[in-house]
């Protein structure tokens, strides 16, 4: 069972052009949001974050929206460029009891931005 | 400040070898995790340690053995290495559970 899910395995964009990567979950339990930027053979790197109180956070070109009510999170890069390309996981902290708290990570999305 | 280091970068085992993969970070973090991922699968969680002192089973903890050595050492061991278990590994840390997680490069692992 997939709480966390990226349905587009990849994506193109036009380099200047806005990119756009969509998570969906399933566990209401979740109250924290990121996405994580992962080149080959390098290990994953902090992007941005959202708590689920808000509904925005801003970061330079990077933005992420969240919408509570479908369970629907995205991050918008604008605009993008081609250092941008690489592979992009979405992932959701819920409390897993005794003090301690666990991320579950969707698939990813490898966005490539074309020159 | 070299953040979240990882040994080896490169192992290959054959199956039935015990290895252990090594973590450290220096960013005084209390929380400290061992992920792996295989291709098209996001991150899976095995083992995590909240705080020193402390360690408890994530999504995917059979045949995997964690030791958290101290505040800065986290390490996983598998005792009968199986094809299974080729992968590559990931450490993170956290200043506490449920913060920001940091990982380091990763350990490509191949059992024969």
């Amino acid at each position: 069972d997939q709480q966390v899910k990226q349905n587009s395995p990849s994506l193109s964009v036009q380099e200047g052009r806005i990119s756009i990567l969509n998570c969906d979950y399933t566990n209401s339990m979740f109250d924290y949001f990121l996405w994580y930027k992962k080149y080959p053979a390098e290990g994953p790197t902090f992007l941005i974050s959202i708590s689920s109180i808000k509904d925005k956070n801003e970061d330079g070109r990077f933005t992420v929206f969240l919408n509570k009510s479908a369970k629907h999170l995205s991050l918008h890069i604008v605009p993008s460029q081609p250092g941008d390309s690489a592979v992009y996981f979405c992932a959701a902290d819920a409390y897993s009891g005794a003090g301690s708290y666990q991320l579950t990570f969707g698939k990813g999305t490898k966005l490539s931005v074309i020159p | 400040n070299a953040g979240v280091t990882q040994t080896p970068k490169f192992q290959v085992l054959k199956t039935g070898q015990s290895m252990t993969l090594q973590c450290a970070q220096d960013m005084n973090h209390n929380s400290m995790y061992w992920y792996r991922q295989d291709p098209g699968m996001g991150l899976r969680l095995i083992y995590y340690s909240a705080s020193e002192g402390t360690t408890d089973k994530g999504e995917v903890p059979n045949g995997y053995n964690v030791s958290r050595l101290n505040k800065r050492e986290f390490s996983l061991r598998l005792e009968s290495a199986a094809p299974s278990q080729t992968s590559v590994y990931f450490c993170a840390s956290s200043e506490a559970p449920g913060g920001t997680q940091y990982f380091g490069p990763g350990t490509r692992l191949t059992v024969l």
